[in-house]
């Protein structure tokens, strides 16, 4: 059974990168499509985008500017940067692994809390 | 790439029924049969309830069923219970490969 873990830091400041891992345990990350998500306190979920192990990205066109998911050479563990962060990506990140033919997020990880300060 | 449009809030009493609509446009729901449906209790990651527009994951009740016309979706939950107390979200594969999730709904059971 695949389980998803998010890890990095809790803080970071503002105008700089923030930076998670994601680690995939009871699988590997070479197959299916691997993402993350966003969900500010009191608000919405928010994709930010997926990798595959092959390469393919896809980013939210509204933070795609800023952002950078890729896997790791163990092929158990991918990485979220997104950069010139402000207060407005404080948020819960989950990563998540998704079907591309059912279209189902499953499974999630538990999330991690990154606030951005000044 | 807007949000899909969802009520902020539904309730009803236990053993009824509730359905929450889902609305999007002809570039996301209208053109895929990829609308999945979540249930997120405080403080936890989304648990997965319908996919393909009405299909249900192994191991979630049968109360669950979800159905799509047009550029509207919507889940329907039959005899609530206390449980089903959650915020649901629904989510559709977009153009150009993209996902996009409704701004969720607070269900409350009465």
């Amino acid at each position: 059974q695949v389980q998803l873990q998010e890890s990095g830091p809790g803080l970071v400041k503002s105008s700089e990168t923030l930076s998670l891992t994601c680690t995939v345990s009871g699988g590997s990350i070479t197959t299916h499509y691997w993402n993350w998500i966003r969900q500010p306190p009191g608000k919405g979920l928010e994709w930010i985008g997926y990798m595959s192990y092959s390469g393919t990205t896809n980013y939210n066109p509204s933070l795609k500017s800023r952002v950078t998911i890729s896997a790791d050479t163990s092929k158990t563990r991918f990485s979220l940067k997104l950069s010139s962060v402000t207060a407005a990506d404080t948020a819960v990140y989950f990563c998540a692994r998704v079907s591309l033919v059912a279209g189902t997020f499953d499974p999630w990880g538990q999330g991690t809390l990154v606030t951005v300060s000044s | 790439q807007s949000a899909l449009t969802q009520p902020a809030s539904v309730s009803g009493s236990p053993g009824q029924s509730i359905s929450i609509s889902c609305t999007g446009t002809s570039s996301d729901i209208g053109a895929y049969n990829l609308v999945s449906w979540y249930q997120q209790h405080p403080g936890k990651a989304p648990k997965l309830m319908v996919y393909e527009g009405s299909k249900r994951p192994s191991g979630v009740s049968n109360r669950f069923s979800g159905s799509k016309s047009g550029n509207t979706a919507s889940l329907t939950i039959s005899g609530l219970q206390a449980e089903d107390e959650a915020d649901y979200y629904c989510c559709s594969h977009a153009d150009s490969g993209t996902w996009v999730f409704g701004g969720g709904t607070k269900l409350t059971v009465l």
